[in-house]
């Protein structure tokens, strides 16, 4: 099984401060993406990334692909209440053919 | 706005209803699946469908039916179900979907049909 481990699981931070999920994997994706979902609603795509070493930036988020394509980061600078939510990775599994989740990261931002 | 869109948004069940879940989508899309999703959990595949025919198969009780009358439509029936199986249901669509190529492996959600079995 290819598993994708992200980090933390939770997350409470003060409005403006500075953070980053990790999602981790011994095993090489073709692609990940970034998914935010809010409480009720299904999994919005933020990011895909294909390529090793390639940095892509959404407004204030900033999304890394590790160069050999096992692990990404997602940085988010000055964060909002707006950006309260669940942020989830997700990489292709050629072997099984389907996406592999990360277990998440439930993130709150307090004003 | 999600492309994809799923009906109801609610549905409360007694464990003796018949009722199904339905998705669309209008990209064009040849490959459709169906996700469980427990409350702060990542989504958990069930069911995946490629040019309307079932492709992958996720060990799902019986008690959970797919079907894909064209390319554009999904449905999920249920009936019998327990109490545990209380999540939200999110359809998803992608281009195309292959086991051994990554190609439009982008997935678009739709925003879930919350079901309680009581």
């Amino acid at each position: 099984t290819q598993l994708l481990e992200q980090s933390p699981q939770f997350l409470s931070i003060q409005e403006g401060e500075n953070l980053t999920v990790y999602c981790n994997s011994s095993s090489v994706f073709s692609s990940l993406q970034w998914y935010r979902q809010e409480p009720g609603e299904g999994p919005v795509l933020l990011v895909t990334v294909v390529t090793g070493g390639e940095v892509k930036k959404l407004k204030r988020l900033t999304f890394q692909f590790g160069d050999a394509r096992k692990d990404s980061s997602l940085h988010i600078t000055a964060a909002q209440p707006g950006d309260t939510g669940l942020y989830l990775c997700a990489g292709f599994n050629t072997n099984a053919g389907k996406s592999t989740f990360g277990d998440g990261t439930t993130l709150t931002v307090k004003p | 706005d999600t492309e994809v869109t799923q009906t109801p948004k609610h549905l409360v069940m007694g464990m003796t209803n018949k009722k199904s879940l339905k998705c669309e989508q209008h990209m064009g899309h040849r490959a459709m699946y169906w996700y469980k999703q427990k409350a702060k959990k990542p989504p958990e595949l069930m069911f995946v469908y490629s040019y309307e025919k079932l492709s992958i198969n996720e060990s799902v009780p019986s008690r959970f039916s797919p079907e894909c009358p064209n390319s554009s439509l999904l449905n999920l029936h249920l009936h019998a179900l327990q109490p545990e199986d209380s999540a939200l249901y999110l359809c998803a669509s992608t281009p195309r979907w292959d086991r051994s190529r990554s190609f439009g492996n982008t997935i678009y959600f739709g925003e879930g049909s919350w079901l309680t079995v009581v």
